[in-house]
Order: C-alpha cells, then structure tokens, then sequence
C-alpha cells in the first residue's frame, strides 16, 4: 500500500488555460474527496465520491470545476478558463466505508499557480 | 451548513501540556476528527470522536462533547516536531466533512 498519490505536485499555468488534476487513492477506499486549501486556511471541500458516483458537490464549486471517477478507481479534477483565484493547493483524500468514518488518508496535494 | 472555531495560534514550551479547543455549529453531525498539518505537508489523521469523552492515542488525547458543541485536542510531553497546524473536522450530513481554519501550534525550546 503506498498510501494516496497526486499527480502531478505542482502546476504553473497562465490565466484562461485548462489544467486536469489526478488521485489514486489507497486501493481499497471507496470514498475519494477533493478539497482546496489556501494559505492559513483549513481544507475546504470541493466533492466527494462514493465508488463511481458523485454524490456531493460543493456550492462553492463553480460550472467551471468538473470532476469523475469513471471506474470507481482513481479521479481526476478538471479546472477550465483558469482565473488567478483558483492558485491553491488541491488535495486529494480516500477512506473506506463502514471504516472509522472520520479518518481520511490524504494525498501530497498539486499546488496550483495561476499567472 | 457548518462553522467551526479554533483559536488561530498556540505557543508552549517543550515538554508541557497544550490543550486546543473547537467548537462548531453544524446541521447534521456525526463525529469530530483532528488533523495535523506540517508546513508543506498533506493533513494527517490523530483522531476521532464520535461519541462523548475522551480517546486516548499515545500523547495525543482528543475529547468531545455533543451536548455542548464542543472538542478538544490535548497534547501531552510536546516536542519540537510537533509545531505545526491542527485542524478540527466536523464529519456531516453525506459524508461531507467541513474543516475548520486550522489552529497553528508553536513549541518553544
């Protein structure tokens, strides 16, 4: 078990461009998370998966964030039009269903830099 | 929704005890989790409560209490690695877990 990998771990684009994030979560976790952080802030949830169904997004998550996890393995969080207001870190978090249900293993995270 | 508070920064002395308090609000609550964040790093799990009182893991203790909307974290015998941030998690409505600002801890020599 290697534990939850991102890829990949930081990302400079310009202002207006696409960029694809990805998670592979611990092998045997159904539940992946995306959360943003900013600087001196806590993880802020973004989505939260449950096998392949998205079955929670966030208000917070303009039609500009897209995220999938087409076979219930690893996911990918996609941004379009970037704006500098995206520049964050994106993690990613995995658990297990009808483990303890507040532990969440967590990825390295993609630092995200918009210009 | 969810709000949590948690005093934003901590200091204490090597080999003495600190306690980091939260107390939240929220809509649908089934358990209180900590997290500790080095800088640069990833959260990492210490503990939860789903029910009232205290766990005990090691030096660290956690401690809840749903009557009053309220948790501690205590960390006991502090070294220097531990300086980082802590965070409290409320575990909700949907499996959606809503983070609180962090409380940044500074031990001291």
């Amino acid at each position: 078990d290697t534990g939850v990998s991102q890829d990949p771990r930081h990302k400079i684009t310009k202002r207006g461009q696409n960029v694809t994030f990805r998670c592979d979560p611990i092998s045997e976790h159904n539940r992946l998370y995306w959360y943003r952080q900013t600087l001196g802030q806590g993880p802020e949830f973004l989505t939260y998966f449950q096998n392949e169904a998205q079955l929670e997004k966030s208000r917070l998550l303009s039609d500009r964030f897209s995220a999938e996890r087409p076979k219930g393995s690893f996911s990918t969080l996609e941004i379009q039009r970037t704006e500098q207001g995206d520049s964050a870190m994106y993690l990613c978090a995995s658990s297990q269903a009808g483990g303890l249900d507040g532990t969440q293993y967590f990825g390295p995270g993609t630092r995200l830099l918009v210009l | 929704g969810q709000s949590l508070e948690q005093p934003s920064e901590v200091t204490a002395v090597e080999g003495a005890i600190v306690q980091i308090n939260c107390t939240y609000q929220t809509s649908g609550f089934y358990g209180l989790s900590w997290y500790q964040q080095h800088d640069g790093g990833a959260p990492t799990f210490l503990s939860y409560n789903a029910l009232d009182g205290l766990e005990e893991t090691g030096r660290f203790s956690s401690f809840l209490s749903r009557s009053d909307s309220y948790g501690y974290l205590l960390l006991q015998e502090l070294q220097m690695k531990d300086s980082a941030s802590y965070f409290c998690a409320v575990l909700g409505g949907y499996q959606k877990v809503t983070f609180g600002t962090g409380t940044k801890l500074q031990v001291i020599p």
